[in-house]
């Protein structure tokens, strides 16, 4: 299994609601990432685990949350989202070591949408 | 700091040869890798280079001087599937991407 999957593929939510994003890869990688992509922006680093911890948060506001429950799987909950937070949410993970450190796989990523 | 400057977009004629240019300042370096994202797709893993020389893979080619901060992918033999964005990207953990370069073939 060489793939990452995300679901949902699309969600749209309101300010109010919670929700979450599910990533899961069989790969045995021991870094997952969540990277946030505007429309004809690169994609933007949100948090990376190691396995298993959490490494780098790259002082993402509360509203978003990660969880990773084991080292399969990465969660990033969604709670009293603004409009602005609109965007495709992209997982990926990597085997982890120095090398190849930048070596990624992404998933098809889940577009959200905020009203 | 990791930082990455790439051309913004890029346009070339089918059959033809390009070359996209990536200049980087980091602290640390650990290989530099290229990345393709079609419009409405997720980023596809291209090509890594951890030490200088070419990386070849088929069309696409990969080159890194780590005395000079650069590198760049050559596209080979260019196709209209080829246009997409790409990505020249950086780090260990901490995964940064260049701002991209938008290519177009045109026939």
């Amino acid at each position: 299994d060489t793939e990452v999957t995300q679901t949902p593929k699309h969600l749209v939510m309101g300010m109010t609601n919670k929700k979450s994003l599910k990533c899961e890869q069989h790969m045995g990688h021991r870094a997952m990432y969540w990277y946030k992509q505007k429309a004809k922006k690169p994609p933007e680093l949100m948090f990376v685990y190691s396995y298993e911890k959490l490494s780098i948060n790259e002082s993402v506001p509360s509203r978003f949350s990660p969880e990773c429950p084991n080292s399969s799987l990465l969660n990033l909950h969604l709670h009293a989202l603004q409009p602005e937070d609109s965007a495709l949410y992209l997982c990926a993970s990597s085997q982890g070591g120095l090398a190849g450190a930048n070596v990624l796989t992404f998933g098809a990523g889940s577009r959200l949408t905020v009203l | 700091g990791q930082s990455l400057e790439q051309p913004s977009e890029v346009t070339a004629v089918e059959g033809a040869i390009v070359q996209i240019n990536c200049t980087y300042q980091t602290s640390g370096f650990y290989g530099l890798s290229w990345y393709q994202q079609h419009d409405g797709g997720a980023p596809t893993f291209l090509s890594y280079n951890g030490l200088d020389g070419l990386e070849e893979t088929g069309r696409f080619s990969s080159f890194l001087s780590r005395s000079d901060s650069y590198g760049y992918l050559l596209l080979q033999e260019l196709q209209m599937k080829d246009s997409a964005s790409y990505f020249c990207v950086q780090g260990y953990q901490k995964v940064t991407f260049g701002i991209g370069t938008k290519l177009q073939v045109i026939p």
